[in-house]
């Protein structure tokens, strides 16, 4: 059973970094791009970043460009995403997602984790 | 980025109604075109994507359509737990965009 389980949530003041984590099983990890979205309160969904399977063509959204970092440790099977100089309006739900691709540009999120809720506040 | 706007924004309904909801790109994406379900307090759930192809295990009283700019997903048949927040996604270009979602209540 493919499962993602993220980590490293938590309260955090402006200014400051934290470091949320995801592990995946029940699949072949390093064959897969990954991404993490994210849903702020009473909010949609807002794509933040993905990675391909090699740690090769890397993405962001332009509101975490310059502040967020995205990487993988395949042998961990392990995604992180490193969030630096956060703001208030980065308070959300972060979901682990995994990609399929299908031709070209198209691919599609078919396994989401439960999230891990970051709270940016002084 | 490509704007994606979805309408309406929420609809009420009647179990076993058809509903349509629309997602419109703000330049041409083909049919890069991907359709979720949310439940209060779960991740989301892929119904369609590549704007008509059904996801496995999904129930085919969901279906998608359209191409370009101009996209639809229609429930014909509404059932009780199909309410839910509906967002479309378009993976043509990145930074990859959703739609600002489609709630759908009962009336």
């Amino acid at each position: 059973e493919v499962q993602l389980v993220e980590s490293g949530g938590g309260l955090v003041q402006p200014g400051r970094s934290l470091r949320v984590s995801c592990v995946g099983t029940g699949f072949t990890f390093e064959e897969y791009a990954m991404h993490w979205v994210r849903q702020a309160p009473g909010k949609g969904l807002e794509w933040v970043s993905g990675i391909g399977w090699s740690s090769g063509n890397i993405g962001y959204a332009d509101s975490v460009k310059g502040r967020f970092t995205i990487s993988r440790d395949n042998a961990k099977n392990s995604l992180y995403l490193q969030m630096n100089s956060l703001r208030t309006e980065d308070t959300a739900l972060y979901f682990c997602t995994r990609s399929v691709v299908i031709s070209g540009p198209g691919q599609y999120f078919n396994f989401w984790g439960q999230g891990t809720l970051v709270t940016v506040s002084s | 980025d490509i704007q994606m706007t979805q309408s309406p924004s929420s609809l009420s309904a009647s179990v076993g109604d058809r509903v349509t909801i629309a997602c419109r790109a703000s330049q041409t994406i083909s049919t890069y075109l991907n359709w979720y379900q949310q439940k209060p307090g779960k991740a989301p759930k892929l119904l369609i994507y590549f704007a008509s192809s059904l996801q496995s295990g999904v129930p085919s009283r969901f279906s998608g359509g359209g191409s370009g700019t101009d996209f639809t997903l229609t429930i014909s048949g509404l059932q009780a737990e199909d309410f839910a927040t509906y967002f479309c996604q378009q993976t043509y270009s990145a930074p990859l965009t959703f739609g600002g979602g489609t709630m759908v209540e009962i009336k």
